[in-house]
């Protein structure tokens, strides 16, 4: 049981670069967020979707495009990216449903720098 | 408005000496609370969460946490802090809400152990 996956690492762009992050999930959890995380700022969620199929903004979700490809993977796509968008960025997933428990677990975080 | 408050950015304590992170929070529906805490370059894990019940609620690594719906605090403590329980702390609230699947999360609480 891996939990939550998330590929590359570390990853680092130059400006007007894109690029897909990769997430995927083993524990059949219908909700899946991506997260970004900067000093000061804590968690921020940049898109989620509560099932396959659907996808909603978060709070930042300027400058991101998601993809739920099936249950198990949820995509980050950033199109053409920016200084302002190297940060560390989480993918959750969670079982939510009747009753909704909302626990999230996390992968382990991918590293981008964009010069 | 729904929001996560904790209070302290920076908290510094000695090993073996307690501890207590605060956390307060503001919601409008019955509250789901969870502590996950993030050592550093890693991800989150979930250290304890209150759904219903007893309001002292037992987690990993010797911490606990205590709903006041009085107070509207969560706060987190352990006994006797070990060195490698330096890391940064998270508070977080849900809901049972039938479309809410995201959590509200605070800014963070950075723990540093003095030898």
């Amino acid at each position: 049981n891996a939990g939550v996956t998330q590929t590359p690492k570390f990853q680092v762009l130059k400006t007007g670069q894109s690029m897909t992050l990769q997430c995927a999930q083993d524990m059949n959890h219908n909700s899946m967020y991506w997260y970004r995380q900067d000093p000061g700022m804590g968690l921020r969620l940049i898109y989620y979707s509560a099932s396959e199929g659907t996808t909603d903004k978060g709070e930042v979700p300027n400058g991101y495009n998601v993809s739920r490809l099936n249950k198990r993977e949820f995509s980050l796509r950033l199109e053409s990216a920016a200084p302002s968008q190297t940060s560390v960025y989480f993918c959750a997933s969670a079982r939510t449903g009747t009753p909704i428990y909302n626990e999230q677990f996390f992968g382990p975080g991918t590293r981008l720098t964009v010069l | 408005a729904q929001s996560v408050t904790q209070p302290d950015i920076h908290i510094t304590v000695s090993e073996g000496a307690s501890l207590e992170l605060r956390c307060n929070y503001s919601y409008g529906a019955t509250p789901y609370l969870f502590w996950y805490v993030q050592s550093p370059g890693q991800g989150l894990q979930l250290l304890l969460k209150y759904f219903s019940g007893d309001t002292l609620v037992q987690g990993i690594k010797g911490f606990e946490a205590e709903f006041k719906r009085s107070q509207s605090s969560f706060n987190l403590r352990k006994p006797s802090v070990h060195w490698s329980d330096a890391a940064e702390y998270f508070c977080a609230v849900g809901g049972n809400a039938g479309n809410n699947r995201k959590l509200i999360w605070g800014l963070g609480t950075s723990l540093a152990v003095n030898p």
